[in-house]
C-alpha cells in the first residue's frame, strides 16, 4: 500500500521556539494532505487541510498563525508550530489522499506521527 | 462537535472471545473507515465500507453499516493478545476529510 512518512518522529524543544514537521507521500502524489492532533488517550482532531499550491483550510478553533502549513509539492506538506508552548505538546499525525483515488472515496494513508514535547 | 462517538470507550476480553465496537455519527457520509492504533503509534487502516454497503469482511474483521441509524460496528472474531489497541472509526463526507470517533480501547487478555 501507499506509504506516508513523517519527520521527525519525535522532537523536544524549548518554549518559544518553532518546530517544523514534515509529511511526505513516498510512492504517490497527494494534492491534499491533512494534519491531525491527538492528546493522550484521546481521538484525533482534524486541524487543517493542506492543499498543494494554495492556502490551507483550518478547522474552527485552530490558530492559523500558530500552526503554519505549507504544501509546496505533490509529495510534501509541512506543519510549523510557531512559538511553541507546553500546551502544544501533543502527537501530530498527517494523512494523504492518493491522487489516483476515486473522488469521494479512497483510503487515506496516515503517517506514523510526530510526538512533540515542549519544555 | 462533529466528532462521532464510539462505545464502549474501553473493552477488556479474554483471548479467543469476540470483540464488538460501535460507532455513531451525525452527518450523512460517503464512506466509513476503521483504523487501529497501537499505543503511541500511527494509524493502521483496517477496512473501508461505502455508504451503499451494509456489511464487509476482511479476515477476522466484520464491519456493518446502518446509514438509517447513522451507526457502524466492528467485530473482531477469535481475538488475540496482539489485537490489543485503540480502534477508531472515521467518517468521510466526500470532501476528502475524515472525522474521527472517540475510539475504543481494546485489551485482550492472554
Amino acid at each position: 500500500g501507499a506509504v506516508v512518512s513523517q519527520h521527525p518522529s519525535w522532537v523536544i524543544c524549548k518554549s518559544g521556539t518553532s518546530v517544523k514537521i514534515e509529511c511526505r507521500s513516498l510512492d504517490f502524489q497527494a494534492t491534499t494532505m491533512f494534519w491531525y492532533r491527538q492528546f493522550p488517550k484521546q481521538s484525533l482532531m482534524l486541524m487543517a487541510t493542506s492543499n498543494e499550491g494554495s492556502k490551507a483550510t483550518y478547522e474552527q478553533g485552530v490558530e492559523k498563525d500558530k500552526f503554519l502549513i505549507n504544501h509546496a509539492s505533490l509529495t510534501l506538506s509541512t506543519l510549523t508550530v510557531t512559538s511553541a508552548h507546553p500546551e502544544d505538546s501533543s502527537f501530530y499525525i498527517c494523512s494523504a489522499r492518493d491522487l489516483g483515488a476515486r473522488e469521494g472515496l479512497g483510503t487515506q494513508y496516515f503517517g506514523p506521527g510526530t510526538r512533540l514535547t515542549v519544555l | 462537535s462533529q466528532q462521532g462517538e464510539e462505545d464502549p470507550q474501553a473493552l477488556s476480553i479474554q483471548e479467543g472471545e469476540n470483540a464488538t465496537m460501535n460507532c455513531s455519527y451525525k452527518t450523512s457520509i460517503n464512506n466509513l473507515q476503521w483504523y487501529r492504533q497501537n499505543s503511541g503509534r500511527g494509524l493502521v487502516h483496517l477496512i473501508l465500507i461505502r455508504s451503499n454497503e451494509r456489511e464487509k469482511h476482511s479476515g477476522r474483521l466484520r464491519v456493518t453499516l446502518d446509514t438509517s441509524k447513522k451507526s457502524s460496528s466492528l467485530l473482531i472474531t477469535a481475538s488475540r493478545a496482539a489485537d490489543t489497541a485503540s480502534y477508531f472509526c472515521a467518517t468521510g463526507t466526500g470532501t476528502y476529510k475524515y472525522i474521527f470517533g472517540t475510539g475504543t480501547r481494546l485489551k485482550v487478555l492472554a
